[in-house]
């Protein structure tokens, strides 16, 4: 592994169907975060962590959470899915806890149907 | 609010010279970001700004302007692999990363 990588690439998913996103990262940074992307909008915060075991809200935290049990991992999950998740999933990371240079993931693309 | 305007789409002709601009109210500063993102790729890194003027990096050049609230990138010799969204973003007062729309760059031979 080189990086960061997510898992699924894509997914299609019924709406009220529980679904966890992965991310993992190899380089040892501290910091992590899921994004969501939308057409017409910037990206949006979902969920950080400055360093394994802790965790913060974003900008758009309602129906997601996270968890990091160390440092290399950082899973999304939506537990009640709607179609309004429907979007591209984008997990980074960065080497300090305030937010430095931040590297993408190649992203999941949700679809609640 | 915190807010973050680039303009939705720009087209430049391969060998040319063009400039994205950026401006932005945040909740206070702590550097500005490009980002340059492909079609169905993720973001990558162009530059950073934490401190007014010019920073070069090869073709590539972005400005700031704290007083203004306001940044440019530049892209010099423009390649057809330039074809992509740029990104700005800005960090606010609590480190965390606010961004633009992005801007949809077209390059025409």
């Amino acid at each position: 592994i080189a990086g960061i990588t997510q898992a699924p690439t894509s997914q299609i998913l019924a709406a009220g169907r529980r679904m966890t996103l992965r991310c993992t990262q190899d380089m040892r940074h501290n910091a992590m975060y899921w994004y969501r992307q939308d057409l017409g909008l910037g990206l949006r915060l979902i969920h950080y962590s400055n360093t394994a075991g802790t965790t913060g809200k974003g900008e758009v935290p309602d129906g997601y959470s996270v968890s990091r049990a160390n440092t290399d991992d950082f899973p999304l999950t939506l537990a009640s899915a709607v179609p309004s998740q429907t979007s591209v999933y984008f997990c980074a990371s960065s080497p300090g806890t305030s937010a430095d240079t931040q590297y993408f993931g190649p992203g999941t693309r949700l679809t609640v149907l | 609010g915190q807010n973050i305007d680039q303009p939705t789409e720009m087209t430049a002709t391969e060998g040319a010279i063009v400039q994205i601009n950026c401006t932005y109210q945040t909740s206070g500063f702590n550097g500005l970001f490009w980002y340059q993102q492909h079609a169905g790729e993720a973001p990558t890194f162009l530059s950073y700004n934490v401190l007014d003027g010019l920073e070069e990096k090869g073709r590539f050049s972005s400005f700031l302007s704290r007083s203004k609230g306001y940044s440019y990138l530049l892209l010099k010799e423009l390649q057809m692999k330039d074809s992509a969204s740029y990104l700005c973003a800005v960090r606010d007062s609590n480190y965390q990363l606010i961004w633009g729309a992005g801007t949809k760059l077209i390059i025409k031979p």
